[in-house]
Order: structure tokens, then C-alpha cells, then sequence
């Protein structure tokens, strides 16, 4: 059974601040990485994808990927009000196309 | 920017009815996908679809669910026999194929099933 793991939460940061959300995934051969955005009662909203070793960055976001470690990262600059929504890790497997096994999400509030 | 667009936004249906989730993908994509959410849960995997055909499927998509591509533009799930615990929000969603990200999420149809 493939398992993505994240933490939960709720990560509540100040506005302006750095978020850190972090994931880590049993699947050696997992080859893709997905970060999705949630709103309450909203679908998933892709913001970052990433299939090699080290950091992507896409305007105010990174998100970093460790395969030896199996942990992929996500972090979030200049935090706005706006980011507050949980953030789904998701982990493709090398043999499939997109079936992605999704964390529980980690609830992010930025306060103003 | 082009979406993933899903009707009905919501179903309301007895125990035992068929139901019928439509989705019209990205119009350049390929592959073709629905997940599910049950409420406070995890988003799952239901099947995956490609060349006009299932090409990977969950212990979840039983028999009671079954896939259609109708025509060009339009991706649809059925339900046969709808079950209680079937209730969920249902996510079409599309790519174009390996690495050019997504999969994009339609909005979903919240199925309640009473």
C-alpha cells in the first residue's frame, strides 16, 4: 500500500512569513510530485509539480524533492491571507499515468 | 485559461438509482481521470482513462461504475446502483500526458445518496 504522509497541522504562520509544508512518501519508485491547493468545500488546485532532485521555484513557491530521503517540500514566501487552504502532497508512481495516491493535507492559516 | 467543467455541481439521488457525472476535460488533453472525496477524507483515485479506453482502475471502480467518452468533448462517469457510502465529491480531471503536470481538477459534483 503506497502511503503519502504530511503533518497535519493546523500551521498557522504570520503574514509576510515563510511556510513550510513538508510530505514523505513510502514509494521508492515514485516519480512525480504534486502540490495542490484546497479551499473548504473547493477541488484541488495544481500550484507546483516536480520530478527531479533538488528545488523548483514558481514565484512565491518552492518546492523541494529528496528521493533518497523520499520527502518532497513545499514552501511558501511573503505568506498572504490569501494562501490559508489546505495543501495536498501528491506522489505519482514510475508505472502510471497521474494515478496519484494524496496525503491528508496540511490546514495552513495565514493571519493578517 | 482553459478549464475542466463538470455538471451537475450537485446530485441528490435515492439509494439504488443510476447516476450519470459529467465532464468536459481541457480540450487538448489525453488523459482523462476521476477521483473522489469523501467528506473529511483523502482525495482517491478512481480510474484513469486513455485512447478510448480504462487504462488503470482502483479496488474502488467496481462493477456498479463504468466510464464513457461519448464523443469528443465529453468524459462521463455512471454509478448503476448508487450506495450510501458512495456519497462524495466527484473530480473529473485531465492532462495532456507525462511530464506537463496536472492532473487539473474540474470543481466536482457533490453526489449525496440518501
Amino acid at each position: 500500500q503506497k502511503e503519502v504522509e504530511q503533518n497535519s497541522g493546523p500551521l498557522s504562520v504570520p503574514e509576510g512569513a515563510i511556510a513550510s509544508l513538508n510530505c514523505t512518501y513510502s514509494d521508492r519508485g515514485s516519480q512525480s510530485f504534486f502540490w495542490y491547493r484546497q479551499y473548504s468545500g473547493k477541488s484541488p488546485e495544481l500550484i507546483m509539480f516536480i520530478y527531479s532532485n533538488g528545488d523548483k521555484e514558481d514565484g512565491r513557491f518552492t518546492a523541494q524533492l529528496n528521493k533518497a530521503s523520499q520527502y518532497v517540500s513545499l514552501l511558501i514566501r511573503d505568506s498572504q491571507p490569501s494562501d490559508s487552504a489546505t495543501y495536498l502532497c501528491a506522489v505519482n508512481d514510475g508505472g502510471s499515468n497521474y494515478k496519484l495516491t494524496f496525503g491528508k493535507g496540511t490546514l495552513l492559516t495565514v493571519n493578517p | 485559461e482553459p478549464e475542466v467543467t463538470q455538471t451537475p455541481s450537485h446530485q441528490v439521488t435515492q439509494m439504488g438509482q443510476e447516476v450519470i457525472l459529467r465532464c468536459v476535460p481541457i480540450s487538448n488533453h489525453l488523459y482523462f481521470y476521476w477521483y473522489r472525496q469523501i467528506l473529511g477524507q483523502k482525495v482517491e483515485f478512481l480510474v484513469s482513462f486513455y485512447n478510448n479506453e480504462i487504462s488503470e482502475k482502483s479496488e474502488i471502480f467496481d462493477d456498479q461504475f463504468s466510464v464513457e467518452r461519448p464523443d469528443g468533448s465529453n468524459f462521463t462517469l455512471k454509478i448503476r446502483s448508487t450506495k450510501l457510502e458512495d456519497s462524495a465529491m466527484y473530480f473529473c480531471a485531465s492532462t495532456s500526458g507525462a511530464l506537463a503536470g496536472g492532473p487539473y481538477f474540474g470543481p466536482g459534483t457533490r453526489l449525496t445518496v440518501l
